[in-house]
């Protein structure tokens, strides 16, 4: 068990709604990330908070957004959903940002948050 | 235009043999390389790192390999276990904020 955890665990929208995601960090973690992980694929990466403030994101729209909290708890939040977010969202925590900054680079993930977008 | 793959979606071994899983990538910035395992209904969990200045790292029954000159890596799980059954993820970072790139995975089953 890594101490992250998420919820809703499951939830169904319709295209066009709005949803929001969240995401409590491993206790002493400052740095959030958020991965997207289609069916027969791997982690897609999202985007990245350190000390509340987005320092790294992946290649998607900004319809895909989020917060990250002075606990270090954090949200995401996708905007006009499309039938291809359907997906398993991952969060994943860590001590400071990348293995070139001191950290290891090992990230701590949650079991996720199903989304189905009809 | 994937730059981490896992070209066998899935690998049979026998309990106690060897298992190989293999990635290449292709982005020559990536400089630190991760391997996570993946159950059902549960989220990727660390299995074991090697940074490109590194051309092996082992941790108990997990090695892994490191060959730059040809993009490539590979983990070495011996001798298999029955709960070694999962999905294996080969990721790649070049450092700072720019996330993990994850291969698509590839589902080790462990044969009795």
């Amino acid at each position: 068990e890594t101490g992250v955890t998420q919820s809703p665990t499951h939830l169904i929208k319709t295209r066009g709604q709005q949803v929001t995601l969240r995401c409590s960090s491993q206790s002493g973690h400052n740095t959030v990330s958020w991965y997207q992980q289609a069916l027969g694929q791997g982690p897609q990466f999202i985007f990245q908070y350190y000390r509340e403030e987005e320092n790294g994101r992946g290649n998607f729209p900004p319809r895909f957004s989020g917060l990250q909290f002075p606990n270090y708890s954090s949200e995401l939040n996708v905007n006009a959903l499309e039938l291809d977010d359907s997906a398993l969202y991952l969060c994943a925590s860590s001590l400071d940002f990348g293995h070139g900054l001191g950290g290891t680079g090992e990230l701590f993930f949650g079991e996720g948050s199903r989304l189905t977008v009809l | 235009d994937q730059q981490v793959k896992q070209n066998s979606p899935s690998l049979s071994v026998q309990e106690g043999r060897i298992s190989i899983l293999n990635c290449d990538y292709t982005n020559s910035m990536f400089d630190y390389f991760l391997w996570y395992k993946k159950y059902p209904a549960e989220g990727p969990t660390f299995l074991i790192s090697i940074s490109s200045i590194k051309d092996k790292n082992e941790d108990g029954r997990f090695t892994v390999f490191l060959n730059k000159s040809a993009k490539h890596l590979s983990l070495h799980i011996v001798p298999s276990q029955p709960g070694d059954s999962a999905v294996y993820f080969c990721a790649a970072s070049g450092g700072g904020a720019d996330g993990l790139t994850f291969g698509k995975g590839t589902h080790l089953i462990i044969q009795p």
